[in-house]
Parts: structure tokens; C-alpha cells; sequence
């Protein structure tokens, strides 16, 4: 199993400003994700987080508005750049264990941008 | 779009009653996993199917995978109050992805 620590758990955020949300695991995973789950909708996945390289981002999605760190195989964060009421979303980072058979989310960050 | 159609979208059910969800990709599926969300809380991992034809249960909610490993169903026998939520499959296409997600509401 894979413990999954996401800070932080909720933000309130002006415009025009960054946030970062990390995502710490207690052991070493090799797929890590980062979802946004706007209100009423369904979970849209942003990018896949690569160790070691840049991450691969979903359409739609651009990394100079959501750049992406994944420094090791137990963390990642994710930035909200610039951001705007729009991005008010519930953000999740996901991972897959080594043998795929298990995908575990963090608590989420509930951001509310004003 | 959504590669995964999950129904229905919404279902209210009185309590002891049966009911089933269903998960459809017009793909193989290589891992179907089934998650609830209970209403502000994170999501909690339910149970993952890999095989063709594979049925997994946990207490009264059982889940199948059909043998193209093209579609699963969740049911959920003598419903209680405490199964409601929000049901979500997600799938392994070499990245997660989810279906829309099915509102279930328990009537006591």
C-alpha cells in the first residue's frame, strides 16, 4: 500500500498569485498523477509526473500554468500559477504502486481562488 | 471526451434494495478500479479487477469485469444509508482515467 500526504488541504487564494501543492508518499512509486476536480465534474487528469524529466501534460493543460516537480519517486508538486476564480478546483495528486495493481489518492487541496 | 461512460449518473434507491452501476470503455481495459467518495471526504479505494470475467466482493458490494474486459458493473445488495456516495471506476489506460461518476442516495 502507499500512504499519500497532500498539503496543503485547503487554500483561499488571490488572483494573480501561484500555490504549490505537494504530494509526499511513503515509499517509492513509479507513477505518480496530478487530477483537478472542478465543481460538478468528474476528475480530469493534468499530467503524469516522471521522475527525473518533465512531465507529460493532458490536453488542455500547459506547464508555464501548471509546472510540475517530481524530484524522486516519493514526491511531486504541482503549482497553480497566475491564478484566476477559474482554477477553484479540488486538486489530487494519484499514484500507481510498482506492480499496478493499486492506485492510491491524496486528501486533495480545495482551492479557492477570489 | 470521456473514454470512460459510467451509468447512471445519479440514483436514489429506497434502503434493502439492490442496485447495480456500470463502468463501459470501448477499450481493453488492463485495471478497472472502483472508488467511493462519501460527500467532503477523499476518495477510498474500493476494489481493482484485472482479469476477464474476474468478480471481486467486499461485504455486500460485489464487482465484475465482462470477459472483453470492456465493461464492469458494481452492485450493491440490501443498500444501507452508509453506502451513500459517489461511486467513481477508474481505469488503467496506461495512465488513470475516470468515468463521471454515479450520485447514490440511500433513502432509510
Amino acid at each position: 500500500s502507499a500512504v499519500i500526504s497532500q498539503k496543503p488541504s485547503r487554500d483561499i487564494c488571490q488572483r494573480g498569485t501561484s500555490l504549490t501543492i505537494q504530494c509526499q508518499v511513503d515509499s517509492q512509486v513509479t507513477m505518480m498523477f496530478w487530477y483537478r476536480q472542478q465543481p460538478g465534474q468528474s476528475l480530469t487528469l493534468i499530467a503524469t509526473a516522471n521522475q527525473g524529466s518533465e512531465a507529460t501534460y493532458e490536453s488542455g493543460f500547459v506547464i508555464d500554468k501548471f509546472p510540475i516537480s517530481r524530484p524522486n519517486l516519493t514526491f511531486s508538486t504541482l503549482t497553480v500559477s497566475n491564478m484566476s476564480p477559474e482554477d477553484s478546483s479540488i486538486y489530487l495528486c494519484s499514484v500507481i504502486t510498482g506492480a499496478g495493481t493499486e492506485a492510491f489518492f491524496g486528501q486533495g487541496t480545495r482551492l479557492t481562488v477570489v | 471526451s470521456q473514454e470512460l461512460e459510467q451509468s447512471p449518473q445519479s440514483l436514489i434507491v429506497q434502503e434493502g434494495k439492490n442496485l447495480t452501476i456500470n463502468c463501459t470503455s470501448s477499450k481493453t481495459l488492463y485495471g478497472l478500479y472502483w472508488y467511493k467518495q462519501k460527500y467532503g471526504e477523499g476518495l477510498i479505494f474500493l476494489m481493482m479487477l484485472q482479469k476477464g470475467g474476474e468478480e471481486k466482493s467486499h461485504e455486500k458490494i460485489t464487482a465484475k469485469l465482462d470477459e472483453k474486459k470492456q465493461q464492469s458493473s458494481l452492485h450493491i445488495t440490501a443498500s444501507q444509508p452508509s453506502h451513500a456516495g459517489i461511486y467513481l471506476c477508474g481505469a488503467d489506460m496506461y495512465d488513470m482515467r475516470f468515468g463521471a461518476g454515479t450520485r447514490l442516495t440511500v433513502k432509510p
